[in-house]
């Protein structure tokens, strides 16, 4: 079963434009991280926070964690066409399982 | 340093056949997990190996099962392929295991066709 739910399913952005993305979970975690992943290829890393963290960043990418509202929210800014790809939420929890949202769908339109 | 090397890269098989699927993890890596991802299900954890024992194991029937070698390569294995089990399977390797594994490091996957 999975863990973590994205929203919104999809997204689609003028090149240049912001693009957020939440995630929310159900259960306590111990961290949570952001993965990408372009056209049924395989899914690369992009950031991960810790449940004692409320936000990080890294480059365009910004991430925060909200663990009283169970949610996470991924922003890219200043998109560009190679943000084109779905981007997952995954969640760790006490079991050690790896559970994966549904994934947001962002489309960056030239 | 060469990432995690998933063969074969696409494969067909009819219903009732077996599959084995290989995943080389990153050099170091001592982690291998493996996931299953469709459209209607998305990524499903299959099971995790570490230093060649099973450390973690997902909501799969007995016909989906695995073993890592002492060289940390990793295989799985799907018995008596039903069509469901079309799916991109994925391969991830880690320094470390579970809830320390951190960053997961993926695979290019295995498209599986059943038909």
């Amino acid at each position: 079963s999975q863990q973590g739910e994205e929203d919104p399913q999809a997204l689609s952005i003028q090149e240049g434009e912001n693009a957020t993305m939440n995630c929310s979970y159900k259960t306590s975690i111990n961290n949570l991280q952001w993965y990408r992943q372009n056209s049924g290829r395989g899914l690369v890393h992009l950031i991960l926070i810790r449940s004692n963290e409320r936000e990080k960043h890294s480059g365009r990418l910004r991430v925060t964690l909200d663990t009283s509202k169970k949610s996470s929210s991924l922003l890219i800014t200043a998109s560009r066409a190679a943000d084109t790809a779905s981007y997952f939420c995954a969640t760790t929890r006490d079991d050690y399982k790896l559970s994966f949202g549904a994934g947001t769908t962002v489309t960056v339109r030239a | 340093k060469a990432g995690v090397t998933q063969t074969p890269r696409y494969l067909i098989k009819t219903r009732g056949q077996q599959v084995t699927l290989s995943c080389s993890p990153i050099s170091g890596h001592r982690s291998v997990s493996w996931y299953q991802q469709t459209p209607g299900q998305g990524l499903q954890f299959l099971f995790e190996y570490f230093s060649e024992t099973q450390r973690n194991k997902g909501n799969f029937p007995g016909r989906f099962s695995g073993r890592q070698f002492s060289n940390s390569r990793s295989e799985m294995n799907v018995s008596t392929l039903e069509l469901g089990d079309s799916a991109l399977y994925l391969c991830a390797s880690s320094l470390f295991a579970g809830g320390d594994a951190g960053e997961l490091f993926f695979g290019e996957g295995s498209r599986l066709t059943v038909l």
